[in-house]
């Protein structure tokens, strides 16, 4: 079974651009959640997408957003990106069978982002 | 405020002896615990998780254990192998209704030839 897939791997852009950042879960797998990764701040928890909803979101501002598509699939986009915003993005997705039942939560290779 | 906590930036071990690795907790709420294994510009891998109903989960060489009473968790691994050197890092869940954990900030694991 393939894993967790992101695209893309690299990105580089400059203050105030909008950047977007695709995920592909694991195929049956309906969660999708994203993390920034900073080393000041370790990971830090960003959104979680579950059927196309969303179902939690972390601390970061209204620039941050997200969406998932009816196969899982899942973007995020940062729009009028600082110099801040340059982190690896991490994403994760999980089976999830039932809320009461804990699922392990399977990583990406991430996009490495930085802004100029 | 951070939930998760791994004191310990770094730990350097000999091949064949055992590396644990802490973390600690302050949200009642949390109920699943997991481990994972991160190398640098790699996502993070899975290792072994834990439910708080029980205080302990083996898996080969890594074994978790939960001290729910103090809010704590050990990853040991024994015997340690060079390959496993790299930052480990402890990731808490509250049930029911979201899958985001929050992340202690890592331990980097050094395992000496």
């Amino acid at each position: 079974k393939a894993g967790v897939t992101q695209t893309p791997r690299y990105l580089i852009k400059t203050r105030g651009q909008q950047v977007t950042l695709s995920c592909s879960p694991i195929s049956g797998h309906r969660s999708v959640s994203w993390y920034q990764q900073t080393p000041g701040q370790g990971l830090q928890f960003l959104f979680e997408y579950f059927s196309e909803t969303q179902r939690n979101k972390g601390n970061f501002p209204g620039r941050f957003s997200g969406r998932q598509f009816s196969n899982s699939r899942s973007e995020m986009n940062v729009s009028t990106l600082e110099l801040g915003d340059s982190a690896l993005y991490l994403c994760a997705s999980s089976l999830v069978v039932s809320d009461l039942t804990p699922n392990e939560q399977f990583f990406g290779p991430g996009t490495r982002l930085t802004v100029l | 405020d951070q939930q998760v906590k791994q004191n310990s930036p770094s730990l350097s071990v000999q091949e064949g002896r055992i590396s644990i690795l802490n973390c600690d907790y302050t949200n009642s709420m949390f109920d699943y615990f997991l481990w994972y294994k991160k190398y640098p510009a790699e996502g993070p891998t899975f290792l072994i998780s834990i439910s708080s109903i029980k205080d302990k989960n083996e898996d080969g060489r890594f074994t978790v254990f939960l001290n729910k009473s103090a809010k704590h968790l050990s990853l040991h691994i024994v015997p340690s192998q060079p390959g496993d050197s790299a930052v480990y890092f402890c990731a808490a869940k509250s049930q029911g209704g979201s899958e985001k954990l929050v992340f202690g900030k890592g331990t980097k694991l050094t395992v000496n030839p």
